[in-house]
């Protein structure tokens, strides 16, 4: 595709409910990172994909959080028994190669999570 | 922490004017970016320096990078009120990471 795309772009839950957040990264990218954004805060990285593997995971915040990318294209992010501070902006970013040298990354509009 | 920290947090200016923000860091990198956010919308890349260049321009945007003090500073010349955004410097080391951001507003 011509960019990176996330949906959905809204996603209002209860508290305890389980969500599934998708990122269709730019064709051909290697690269998949998934950053939190709370309001008025820069991202916070979450994880790193390089094609399937999960090589780095350390910023995600509890075992509720889980990210896949099976076929090394599409990503999911999977948030179980949502709480109110999981409430945040997820931004997915893509980037052409693999690595974490400091690529440049590009951004998906990100999906805005509102928990009751 | 690898991350940038930004300042200010807040810059107001009217149009026209130049915009300057700084950013600093604490450990050794690669290079280090900047990226722009309009509200509602995901980062864009703005410009990249490598830590052997000491300044680079794209436009109206100049970058400077001073790897004997872990600063740079983000130059934006005549602003635009389109330039009303949020700005973030993200240093690469083993990760891009992004500190607070520069909230920009340029009044018309």
């Amino acid at each position: 595709g011509a960019g990176v795309s996330q949906s959905p772009r809204y996603k209002v839950a209860k508290r305890g409910q389980d969500v599934a957040l998708r990122c269709d990264p730019i064709s051909g990218h290697v690269s998949l990172f998934w950053y939190q954004q709370a309001l008025g805060q820069g991202p916070e990285f979450l994880t790193y994909f390089q094609n399937e593997a999960q090589l780095d995971k350390s910023g995600l915040p509890s075992d509720r959080f889980f990210a896949e990318r099976p076929e090394g294209s599409v990503s999911t992010l999977k948030i179980q028994r949502t709480q109110q501070e999981d409430s945040a902006v997820y931004l997915c970013a893509s980037s052409l190669a693999g690595g974490t040298k400091g690529e440049k990354l590009f951004f998906g509009s990100g999906t805005q999570l509102s928990v009751l | 922490s690898q991350q940038g920290e930004e300042d200010p947090q807040a810059l107001s200016i009217q149009e026209g004017e130049n915009a300057t923000m700084n950013c600093s860091y604490k450990t050794s990198i690669n290079n280090l970016q900047w990226y722009r956010q309009n509200s509602g919308r995901g980062l864009v890349h703005l410009i990249l320096i490598r830590s052997n260049e000491r300044e680079k321009h794209s436009g109206r945007l100049r970058v400077t990078l001073d790897t004997s003090k872990k600063s740079s500073s983000l130059l934006i010349t005549a602003s635009r009120a389109a330039d009303t955004a949020s700005y973030f410097c993200a240093p690469a080391g083993n990760m891009l990471t992004f500190g607070g951001g520069t909230r920009l507003m340029v009044k018309p």
